[in-house]
């Protein structure tokens, strides 16, 4: 089974550029999250997809950062204008279904924003 | 408000010696309660996980962690660590809203 798939790996960009990230979950995975990662920290979840619906994106930056899935598969996060601050990685997780506690990370997107 | 405290920072251990990993977690029933590990450049990997029943819970890769309702904790253990598990890793727990909330990570060295 194919685990879940996260491009770019590594991005590099001037504040102020816009940036975008894709996500495919692995394939049944009804629940699509996004989490930000900063050095040193715990993942912090930006926004929960179940289906193509949003579930919870209270702390996803909305002046900024806006995510969708519009077949209820694969998820685009995009960033503009980044900031400094948005360095971070950014992990794509899927879970069956929301009520299934186990989550599946991809290798996640690391963000450099100079 | 559902915290989680992971307390070492960092710790380094010889291989071979044991391992124990620290976890604590503030919430006023019994949590859902997690191990991640995260290696360098990868993405996280469940170790393993509690939701109800046997308080001891054993893992994937040797490691097993034990609930303690008393202590609010959930430690994580390995007999005889080996040099591949030098890694980040990280205690969550989930409520009711079944949101994970995220320790802040214990990073692992390991002598050989």
């Amino acid at each position: 089974e194919a685990g879940v798939a996260q491009s770019p790996r590594y991005k590099i960009i001037e504040k102020r550029q816009s940036v975008a990230f894709w996500c495919n979950p692995i394939s049944g995975h009804a629940t699509l999250y996004w989490y930000q990662q900063i050095l040193g920290q715990g993942p912090k979840l930006l926004i929960q997809f179940q289906n193509n619906g949003v579930v919870d994106d209270s702390q996803l930056p909305k002046d900024r950062f806006s995510a969708e899935r519009l077949k209820g598969v694969d998820s685009t996060l995009k960033i503009q204008p980044a900031k400094l601050e948005d360095s971070a990685v950014y992990l794509c997780a899927s879970s069956l279904q929301g009520g299934d506690y186990e989550q599946y990370f991809g290798p996640g997107t690391r963000l450099t924003v100079t | 408000a559902q915290s989680v405290t992971q307390p070492d920072i960092h710790i380094t251990v010889s291989e071979g010696a044991s391992l124990e990993l620290r976890c604590n977690y503030s919430y006023g029933a019994t949590p859902y309660l997690f191990w991640y590990v995260q290696s360098p450049g990868q993405g996280l990997q469940l170790l393993l996980k509690y939701f109800s029943g046997d308080t001891l819970v054993q893992g994937i890769k040797g490691f097993e962690a034990e609930f303690k309702r008393s202590q609010s904790s959930f430690n994580l253990r390995k007999p005889s660590v080996h040099w591949s598990d030098a890694a980040e890793y990280f205690c969550a727990c989930a409520g009711n809203n079944r949101k994970l909330i995220w320790g802040l990570g214990t990073s692992l060295a390991v002598n050989p």
